[in-house]
């Protein structure tokens, strides 16, 4: 069975730092891309970054690009998100989502359950 | 980037009743879009990829048409559980993945 647990969400201040993480299972996970997605209060999914199976192919939305940084363990099987620079904006439950593929060309499969950040003073 | 526009934003139908859900790319997605359910407090759920392919375990009553620019899900006779919010995503032009607003199906 997939499994995509995310981790490493809270309360954090305006222009501090946060790093979550997702570990996955159930799958082999360095045969397929992985992605952040995440969704404010209320409102509609936001795609936020992506990552190849060998990291060699990296992106990101335009409102998170110079302050998040992606990366991913093949050997832990997880998946990170640092997030520097934080603002209020950035307030959101983040999902963890796998593709359904070796690129990030791909639709997402399976989903965790979020991780809330929440960025206030 | 590619802009995907969803309408309407609400669709209020009957159960049993067909729901016809669209999406507009601001350029042509080819058939590099997929279609995801979101229940409340539920993570999103793959529907339809490849504009019209049904993903694993997705009843027969979902389906998907459309290439290009335009594309359409339709839901042929209403289940209680398919009330939710419906998302359209084209993955044809990366980076972004852009998902569309969302068109939420309610109870008529």
């Amino acid at each position: 069975e997939v499994q995509l647990v995310e981790s490493g969400g809270g309360l954090v201040q305006p222009g501090r730092s946060l790093r979550l993480s997702c570990a996955a299972s159930g799958f082999t996970f360095d045969d397929y891309a992985m992605h952040w997605v995440r969704q404010a209060p209320g409102k509609g999914l936001e795609w936020v970054s992506g990552i190849s199976w060998n990291s060699g192919s990296i992106g990101y939305a335009d409102s998170v690009k110079g302050r998040f940084t992606i990366s991913r363990d093949n050997a832990k099987n997880s998946l990170y998100l640092q997030m520097n620079s934080l603002r209020a904006e950035d307030t959101a439950l983040y999902y963890c989502a796998k593709g359904t593929g070796l690129t990030v060309t791909r639709p997402f499969d399976y989903w965790g359950q979020g991780t809330l950040v929440t960025v206030s003073s | 980037e590619i802009v995907m526009t969803q309408s309407p934003a609400t669709l209020s139908v009957s159960p049993g009743e067909r729901a016809t859900l669209s999406c507009r790319a601001s350029q042509s997605v080819s058939s590099n879009l997929a279609w995801y359910q979101q229940k409340p407090g539920q993570a999103p759920r793959l529907l339809i990829y490849g504009a019209s392919t049904r993903a694993t375990g997705i009843p027969a009553r979902f389906s998907g048409s459309g290439s290009g620019t335009e594309f359409t899900l339709t839901i042929s006779s209403l289940q209680s559980e398919d009330f939710a919010v419906y998302y359209c995503q084209q993955y044809n032009n990366w980076p972004p993945n852009t998902f569309g607003q969302g068109t939420k199906l309610e109870i008529k």
